[in-house]
């Protein structure tokens, strides 16, 4: 089942921060997110695995609620190069695949 | 050198006829998904392949079938293409571990447009 991402878009001024939430009706082994550009395909950002970590990219981290079923990516200081959809996906115990969420659209305005 | 790469990248048919994509890796990973990417952005994994053998096949017509000569190709083939197929087909690799899915690399897309 697809996991349900919140907001759909955003739009943010340079410097400013977001949050994009990822959420799921089953259980969870690992919460994956990618960003992908216009024209461009998925690159990948992290990887969250069960036990409720909190990883960062850089400026981007991410953390995992496996209770909650949830994941959140926080984006600080956002630059110009942070535009564009984030996907998570969700990988439950049994699947050996991910299910990518319909994707947050990112627009940073300078 | 391209990690993952596809071929074509723009593919423009006519419905009711048959195409394919071929796809290649050069990292050595075991296993290779595709993902078809619609209008509206959706990305749906299709198929996955792990040393040549399936592993994952969605809800997907008949008239697509996967092939895995080696564990460094998956192609794609398309039979009696509808306008529906019309999308981004994307294929990926990663190396993964005990059925847990890595990280993926993409490859850059191919746009199938059926007219």
């Amino acid at each position: 089942q697809q996991p349900v991402q919140s907001p759909q878009a955003v739009i943010l001024r340079e410097g400013e921060d977001a949050v994009i939430n990822c959420s799921s009706s089953k259980a969870l082994y690992s919460v994956h997110w990618y960003r992908q550009k216009h024209g461009e395909a998925p690159v990948f950002l992290m990887i969250l695995l069960k036990g409720g970590e909190q990883k960062g990219h850089e400026k981007i981290s991410a953390s995992f609620n496996e209770k909650k079923q949830q994941s959140s990516l926080y984006l600080t200081a956002s630059q110009l190069s942070y535009s564009g959809t984030y996907f998570c996906g969700t990988e439950d115990s049994s699947a050996s695949k991910i299910i990518f969420g319909s994707g947050t659209r990112l627009s940073i305005r300078p | 050198d391209t990690a993952v790469s596809q071929t074509p990248k723009y593919l423009v048919t006519q419905m009711g006829n048959d195409k394919s994509i071929k796809c290649e890796q050069n990292l050595g990973h075991d296993t290779m998904y595709w993902y078809k990417q619609d209008s509206k952005k959706f990305l749906k994994i299709m198929f996955s392949y792990n040393n040549k053998e399936l592993i994952i096949n969605e809800t997907v017509p008949n008239r697509f079938s996967p092939k895995s000569p080696d564990k460094a190709h998956l192609n794609l083939h398309i039979n009696s293409l509808e306008l529906g197929d019309s999308a981004v087909y994307f294929c990926a690799s990663s190396q993964d571990r005990q059925g847990v899915v890595n990280e993926q690399f993409f490859g850059p897309g191919t746009r199938l447009t059926v007219l």
